[in-house]
């Protein structure tokens, strides 16, 4: 597609559950971001991939989150036991290499 | 740390005004400056950016000087448009570090 690509855009799972998001970023960028957005937080980083390597997670906020990029591409932000303060506009973004450029939609998430 | 302080919205203006929206940043090294706008219900996308001090981005009419003196990269508009409403968000990406860090975002209504 011409841009990034998030799904599912919602997502509502009761607390405890696990949740995968998903994050098709555009073709050849070699750098992809996940952010969270969250209304008492603004926008916050969670982790860069360059390629299938993650050299930056330091925004992950507990060991519930990790993710992972496979081929370059695609790429799977993955929560476990989720908690209601887990609720957030989750964002992708991607790049040719270095900042960010480019950001999906977002996949919305709501704990129940 | 890296940090992005941006003033508190929400702004309501008529068309045709005079747009400023307030942004400083506090970073070590020289960092790239960034704004993006996220319209309703859409993701993040890129307004304009400057990578250096007194460099001018522009796009679409907005208008942001890097002024490494104030710490600051202010986004102007001379009129704007019902279309410009939004939530304008300043951001900044470290010299060696491929994170952007954000404002907390401003949101802009544009009356006709």
């Amino acid at each position: 597609g011409a841009g990034v690509s998030q799904s599912p855009s919602n997502k509502v799972t009761e607390k405890g559950k696990d949740v995968e998001l998903r994050c098709d970023p555009i073709s050849g960028h070699t750098a992809l971001y996940w952010y969270r957005q969250s209304l008492g937080q603004g926008l916050e980083f969670l982790i860069y991939f360059q390629g299938n390597s993650a050299p930056d997670k330091s925004g992950l906020p507990s060991d519930r989150f990790s993710a992972e990029r496979t081929g370059g591409s695609v790429s799977t932000l993955t929560i476990q036991r989720t908690q209601q303060e887990d609720s957030a506009v989750y964002l992708c973004a991607s790049s040719p290499q270095g900042t960010p450029l480019h950001f999906g939609n977002g996949t919305r998430l709501t704990v129940t | 740390g890296d940090s992005v302080t941006q003033m508190e919205g929400p702004v309501t203006l008529s068309e045709e005004a005079f747009l400023t929206i307030n942004c400083t940043y506090t970073a070590t090294g020289y960092p790239s400056l960034f704004w993006y706008v996220q319209y309703p219900g859409e993701g993040l996308q890129l307004l304009l950016k400057a990578t250096k001090a007194d460099d001018k981005g522009s796009n679409k009419g907005f208008e942001a000087t890097y002024r490494k003196e104030t710490t600051s990269f202010h986004l102007e508009k001379g009129s704007v448009q019902v279309s410009d409403s939004a939530v304008y968000f300043c951001a900044l990406s470290g010299g060696s570090n491929y994170k952007l860090t954000f404002g907390k975002g401003t949101l802009l209504t544009v009356n006709p």
